[in-house]
């Protein structure tokens, strides 16, 4: 079955420095990623997603992710976190069901904290 | 455009109360999704529609029922409300076309608590 994995529920940095937030997946079959950040007291948008277009896909707000299959992983990055980033991100993977539709298998998030 | 939109966005039940959650969007989009957010758990498909008068089972669908009666709406139902059931509720939509890779919308939620 496939799914995500999220390492580290919480991952705090200075503003200014590099942030790195970790996604590994388990597929059999290539698989579309997503990663979806969720600013408090709201709902989900997406931030980028991996179509096999390319590995290195770059989203709104100065993040990127690079899909590495030899590794399985998905790590999300930005160069300089800024204030506005706090937030919660989960990563997410699209698995297509008996139907032919597609859903979306999340992890369990991870929440950025932001210090001054 | 509204986009997707969710009523009510707050809401405190008694266990055995029933209710219903209200998803609109404005998108024209065929694929609809009810998911639950529960801490460390990230979100759960509860149940989803691809169409007009369709719905289907997610992940997490007992003690919820769907209908997709009209295409821009979608409404899940709690009969009897169970202390398990609180947490925050999202509505999201999607286009169907090269539906692996399409990015799903997501409402502002429902914080439901059931006492």
């Amino acid at each position: 079955a496939q799914s995500v994995t999220q390492l580290g529920s919480h991952v705090s940095v200075s503003e200014g420095a590099l942030v790195l937030l970790r996604c590994n997946y388990s597929s059999s079959v290539p698989p579309y990623l997503f990663w979806y950040v969720q600013y408090p007291n709201q709902g989900l948008q997406l931030l980028l997603k991996y179509t096999s277009a390319a590995t290195l896909v770059k989203g709104i707000n100065g993040f990127e992710a690079e899909f590495k299959k030899s590794e399985t992983s998905f790590h999300l990055t930005k160069p300089s976190a800024h204030m506005s980033d706090a937030a919660e991100y989960f990563c997410a993977v699209s698995v297509r069901q008996r139907d032919s539709s597609y859903k979306l298998i999340f992890g369990s998030g991870t929440r950025l904290l932001v210090r001054p | 455009n509204a986009g997707v939109t969710q009523t009510p966005k707050f809401r405190v039940l008694k266990t055995g109360q029933s209710m219903t959650l209200l998803c609109a969007q404005d998108m024209n989009h065929e694929y609809m999704y009810w998911y639950r957010q529960d801490p460390g758990m990230g979100l759960r498909l509860i149940h989803y529609s691809v169409g007009e008068g369709t719905t289907a089972k997610g992940e997490v669908p007992d003690g919820y029922n769907v209908s997709r009666l009209k295409k821009q709406n979608f409404l899940l139902g709690l009969e009897s409300a169970a202390p398990s059931q609180t947490s925050v509720y999202f509505c999201a939509s999607s286009y169907s076309i090269r539906g692996s890779t399409d990015t799903q919308y997501f409402g502002p939620g429902t914080r439901l608590t059931v006492l």
